[in-house]
């Protein structure tokens, strides 16, 4: 069973602040990491998908980096505002994608105006 | 919205009883997967399809089982359920396997044991 990982398991940020949290995994058996963002009354919505080690993206002020060798990956805000406001999932593709995600519990991040 | 639809959104039924979840993808995606997510709980895997073919299988409960459609639709039944059951049920689709596309999810839908 594989165990994925996310920390912290709630954030408070003031509006402005830059912020970050993590995602850690098992390094073995890797094939892809994807970050989603979920918001209250929605459903979750793919913020990126990452294969290689060292990658990083991008998405206006957010970015994320991937570290597949020790098996974490950073999920990166800058200056926070309220609509950040949701709770952050990424994912872990594994078993050359024949096992389907294994998702995390979620960073509950709540930006304070 | 996403372009993933699911029916019903709520859905409240008896112990014992057999209910059928829906689900249709975005257009043009292939794969359909379902999730369940418990209280407290991340959303767990329970299996997906591809084009039509089951390819892979999570913490599916024999209880349950799935199905995708010519049309590309997915059904998900779950039988005999049990208070344990209730759950936010998830469908979500990619354009091929998923392992590198992002997953476009559904709404969900919620179902309630009593």
């Amino acid at each position: 069973i594989l165990n994925v990982e996310q920390s912290p398991q709630s954030l408070h940020v003031q509006e402005g602040d830059s912020t970050n949290f993590t995602c850690s995994f098992p390094s073995s058996n890797f094939y892809a990491l994807h970050w989603y963002r979920w918001e209250t009354a929605k459903s979750p919505e793919a913020l990126f998908v990452m294969t290689l080690n060292g990658d990083e993206k991008k998405k206006g002020r957010i970015s994320a980096t991937l570290n597949t060798k020790e098996g974490y990956s950073y999920l990166y805000i800058k200056g926070s505002q309220p609509e950040d406001s949701a709770t952050y999932l990424c994912a872990l593709g594994s078993g050359g994608g024949a096992d389907g995600l294994t998702f995390g519990k979620g960073t509950h991040l709540i930006i304070q105006p | 919205d996403s372009g993933v639809t699911q029916t019903p959104k709520h859905l409240i039924t008896a112990t014992g009883q057999r209910v059928t979840l829906r689900c249709s993808p975005r257009s043009g995606d292939l794969s359909v997967y379902w999730y369940q997510q418990s209280l407290d709980q991340g959303l767990q895997f329970l299996i997906q399809y591809y084009n039509g073919e089951e390819r892979a299988k999570g913490n599916i409960l024999e209880r349950f089982s799935a199905q995708q459609f010519p049309d590309l639709h997915s059904e998900l039944n779950l039988s005999s359920l049990e208070l344990g059951d209730s759950a936010l049920y998830f469908c979500a689709s990619s354009a091929r396997t998923g392992e590198y596309d992002g997953y476009t999810f559904g709404s969900g839908t919620r179902l309630t044991v009593v």
